[in-house]
């Protein structure tokens, strides 16, 4: 089955650039979308369509995607920041689903 | 605003059925589907299938084919997720969400409350 890749876990100071990753082998073809959970809290999508932000989301969340990789970038990351990061895209045929393992961001 | 309120917490026993409701507001219902996941405690999130509003198509996850139905009543604008013979490892919470399947990009934008199901003994 159909499988996404990401660290478990990225650390970074405040002020600097965090980077997470996902690879998966349709995402040459398929979108990348990243949501940002909190504990205790359903996910938030912070961006949608490999590189673009819903409103309401700081510009210092963006997103890229180029061959089996896609990157959500945190330029400035703030302690408020911290949380869980999941990427999520669906097959090349579009018949499910699937998320990648998580990233645990600690900014500190 | 785009809503998504599911029903509370349930306690089932191994081998039970459990049924969590997804009730819509703020959007057409039919325009977008319903997609189901859920997260075990300490775990990441688990797609578990969807189901298109506009003609009742689903796909589900391989490994939860035969245990899961999911449905919809377009009129109370309200999907549904059933789950049977549970076991332990089913303990979670389940969300819903809502779905673009028009465009085929499957993209998720609004998510319910979760809902604790807990399989135990």
């Amino acid at each position: 089955s159909y499988e996404l890749t990401q660290p478990p876990s990225v650390s970074v100071s405040p002020g600097q650039t965090a980077r997470v990753t996902c690879s998966g082998d349709a995402l040459p073809k398929k979108y990348a979308y990243w949501y940002q959970q909190k504990s205790g809290q359903a996910p938030v999508l912070v961006i949608y369509e490999d590189n673009k932000r819903p409103s309401g989301i700081p510009e210092r969340f963006s997103g890229s995607s180029s061959g089996t990789m896609a990157t959500l970038t945190i330029r400035g990351a703030q302690v408020e920041d911290e949380g869980d990061y999941f990427c999520y895209s669906t097959d090349s045929s579009f018949t499910r689903g699937v998320f990648g393992g998580g990233t645990k961001v600690t900014v500190l | 605003q785009v809503q998504l309120v599911q029903s509370g917490a349930e306690a089932k026993k191994p081998g039970a059925s459990v049924k969590v409701s997804c009730k819509a507001s703020g959007y057409t219902f039919p325009n977008y589907g319903i997609s189901w996941v859920r997260q075990a405690p300490g775990q990441g999130l688990e797609w578990m299938g969807w189901i298109f509003v506009h003609n009742g198509d689903t796909n589900s996850a391989q490994r939860l084919q035969g245990r899961l139905t999911l449905t919809t009543d377009t009129s109370m604008s309200t999907a549904y997720m059933e789950l049977r013979s549970l076991r332990s490892d089913d303990t979670a919470v389940y969300y819903c969400a809502r779905v673009h399947t028009a465009a085929g990009t499957g993209e998720i934008d609004s998510w319910g409350q979760g809902t604790l199901v807990t399989v135990s003994s």
